[in-house]
């Protein structure tokens, strides 16, 4: 079964630090999304990318996170630099188009800033 | 103000012992209300989509209905394996062709044996 990949699954860093996170949606998805999830909450929408686009990022803290995705399949999103309240997990989500019903989670990666 | 609250944060049952999650929400224009499972360490895993007042989708021990304001995801005979975190997310038009989407803070399942 097709999966979500991301990487890597835990990143220890100190603030003022630069963090990258890597993701590769199933095959043919479309629609890319990152969510920041601190621990205890729900998924908080970053970004999302249709192809190469980016149609919303409202959420996304631009003066220190930014995201690509350059050829349309895989994503990174970085964070430079990185501060003590960046500390969550990070999913990667992809769907077949925008729309669709059924976004695909990756298993994310934990991040911890020390 | 768009916003989903699920409630209870915390439920406790017995296996077999049959309850209800809730999700309540406020958003105009509502395309979807979605639940997720979520294992500790894990990314959600997709359940049901609903989209209408009314609609009902089950998948063995689970149930979810959706009304105007809220869903319940009903749980019958649950068992221990059913333990995780249940996500309540909705989708509603954002503008300029794409979706919005926002998730509950979960509720925390933990059935004993």
């Amino acid at each position: 079964e097709a999966e979500v990949a991301q990487s890597p699954r835990y990143k220890i860093t100190e603030k003022s630090q630069a963090v990258a996170f890597w993701c590769d949606p199933i095959s043919g998805h479309a629609t890319l999304y990152w969510y920041r999830q601190i621990l205890g909450q729900g998924p908080e929408l970053l970004v999302q990318f249709q192809d190469e686009s980016v149609v919303d990022d409202s959420q996304l803290p631009k003066d220190r996170f930014s995201a690509e995705r350059l050829k349309g399949v895989d994503s990174t999103l970085k964070i430079q630099p990185a501060e003590l309240g960046d500390s969550a997990m990070y999913l990667c989500a992809s769907s077949l188009e925008e729309g669709t019903d059924t976004q695909y989670f990756g298993p994310g990666t934990r991040l911890t800033v020390l | 103000e768009d916003q989903v609250t699920q409630s209870p944060e915390a439920l406790r049952l017995q296996e077999g012992e049959s309850s209800s999650l809730n999700c309540s929400y406020t958003v105009s224009g509502l395309r979807g209300l979605f639940w997720y499972r979520q294992d500790p360490g894990k990314g959600p895993e997709f359940l049901f989509t609903l989209y209408s007042a009314g609609e009902e989708k089950e998948k063995e021990r689970l149930k979810a209905t959706l009304t105007k304001k809220e869903s319940f995801l009903h749980i019958t005979a649950p068992k221990p394996e059913d333990s995780a975190t249940y996500l309540c997310a909705v989708r509603r038009w954002g503008g300029y062709n794409f979706n919005k989407f926002y998730f509950g803070s979960g509720t925390k399942l933990n059935v004993k044996p």
